[in-house]
């Protein structure tokens, strides 16, 4: 079955520690999008990559970093830079570039806790 | 003013009722829009999707727009307490980037 693979479920990370959250797909889709979610709150997106090597900032990339470098994989690193990085990571794929038009599907998510 | 606008709720709602929920938008240039039913701790679930004015229907859900008032709604007919969710409305953003925008959501709790 096609899909989105996200792990692991459970992260924990110390303090000024980098950590990797991984996500693969099998959809044969183009566009490739990471959202972070807070208690209560909604979707706001972190980064996402419309095509294999190329990746657009989101409107709260900082402290975080990714890669697209197979069309599969679009992992995105946490970095200590990232002061406050408790929250449910959430990884999307969209069959066309354009995203919109279809909507996402979305995996199901990385929550990531700091110890 | 934000870009995607939801009330976040809790809209309580008898079992066997109509549940009706809201959303209403910024960007006149938007041309996709998307209601996710999102359970606690799980990932969002795409549920419905409309691109023209008028109503699409599915089973007990009926999505609505109306792009001159910018606002977008769905219907959920008959609710059963397995409805109870976040109910999340998306919209495309600036065209060319394939963004979504998404609201903060919509709690509905239906009681049996």
């Amino acid at each position: 079955d096609g899909g989105i693979t996200q792990s692991p479920k459970y992260l924990f990370r110390k303090e000024g520690q980098n950590v990797t959250l991984s996500c693969e797909q099998n959809l044969n889709h183009d566009a490739m999008y990471w959202y972070r979610q807070d208690p209560g709150q909604g979707l706001r997106l972190i980064y996402y990559s419309q095509i294999v090597n190329d990746f657009q900032k989101g409107d709260i990339a900082e402290g975080y970093s990714v890669s697209r470098e197979k069309k599969e994989s679009f992992p995105l690193t946490v970095t200590s830079a990232q002061k406050n990085p408790t929250a449910f990571y959430l990884c999307a794929s969209s069959i066309d570039r354009q995203g919109g038009n279809y909507g996402y599907t979305f995996g199901s998510g990385t929550r990531l806790t700091v110890v | 003013q934000k870009e995607v606008e939801q009330n976040s709720g809790p809209l309580s709602v008898p079992e066997g009722a109509i549940a009706s929920l809201n959303c209403t938008y910024s960007d006149r240039g938007s041309q996709s829009f998307f209601w996710y039913r999102q359970y606690s701790g799980k990932s969002p679930e795409l549920i419905m999707s409309i691109y023209s004015n008028g109503d699409k229907e599915d089973g007990r859900f009926t999505a609505q727009l109306n792009k001159a008032s910018q606002y977008v709604s769905l219907l959920i007919r008959d609710s059963q307490p397995s409805d109870s969710a976040t109910y999340l409305c998306a919209v495309n953003g600036p065209s060319n980037t394939g963004k979504l925008i998404f609201g903060q959501g919509t709690t509905l709790q239906v009681k049996p």
